[in-house]
């Protein structure tokens, strides 16, 4: 079956760092995507992953290893609206997204 | 980047009445979009594919009569959540990817939060 698994929360201090892990299983494989979504909001696209190794864009990078089915999300500098959830999705051979259920992030000052 | 407009943003209804939901893309032809439902704290789930001019794909366990899916332009895609009951209560969210873009990225709505009273 299709699966898309990370952690369901984790917390952060201001101005540190953390990195999101994601673990996939798709029918086939056309890249990974991680969208951004802030409370009672829509998602938004932070990034998309289809060959291995790292993304950078500013402040958020995103890593691809196809191998070990493995992506993760890093954020430097963290800022208080960075608290959101972050949704890890795979697209498939049939260029359906499959979802993860998204980690909560908690920026503390 | 592309923009996807879904209207209205908020809806309260009353159980029994029907409520539709617009999907705009304002920018670009889609001839495909999805619309997605989410519960509190729970993943996006996709109930369904619109296709422009075709009967929409439903995923599985979603009731097509329930949920009726019109995408008559290649900018417009409509749900009606029919017979609206409380548990029906959810985030609805349509999006569409932007023709010739290699990446696949989907462009989302801004969402519509749907509340049966």
């Amino acid at each position: 079956g299709q699966n898309i698994d990370q952690p369901t929360e984790m917390t952060a201090t201001e101005g540190a760092i953390v990195q999101i892990n994601c673990t996939y299983q798709t029918s086939g494989f056309n890249g990974l995507f991680w969208y951004q979504q802030h409370a009672g909001e829509a998602p938004t696209f932070l990034s998309y992953n289809v060959l291995d190794g790292l993304e950078e864009k500013g402040r958020f990078s995103s890593f691809l290893s196809r191998s070990k089915g493995y992506s993760y999300l890093l954020l430097k500098e963290l800022q208080m609206k960075d608290s959101a959830s972050y949704l890890c999705a795979g697209m498939d051979s049939n260029y359906q997204l499959i979802w993860g259920a998204g980690t909560k992030l908690i920026i503390k000052p | 980047g592309a923009v996807v407009s879904q209207h209205p943003s908020w809806v309260i209804c009353k159980s029994g009445t029907s409520v539709k939901i617009e999907c705009r893309s304002l920018d670009f032809q889609a001839t495909t979009m999805f619309w997605y439902r989410q519960f509190p704290k729970q993943s996006l789930m996709l109930m369904a594919t619109s296709n422009e001019g075709s009967k929409a794909t439903y995923e599985q366990g979603v009731e097509k009569d329930k949920f009726l899916i019109n995408h008559a332009s290649l900018t417009l895609s409509t749900l009606t959540v029919t017979s609206a009951h409380p548990e029906d209560s959810s985030f609805y969210i349509c999006s569409a990817r932007e023709p010739g873009l290699d990446t696949g990225e989907l462009f989302f709505g801004e969402g519509s939060r749907l509340t049966v009273l």
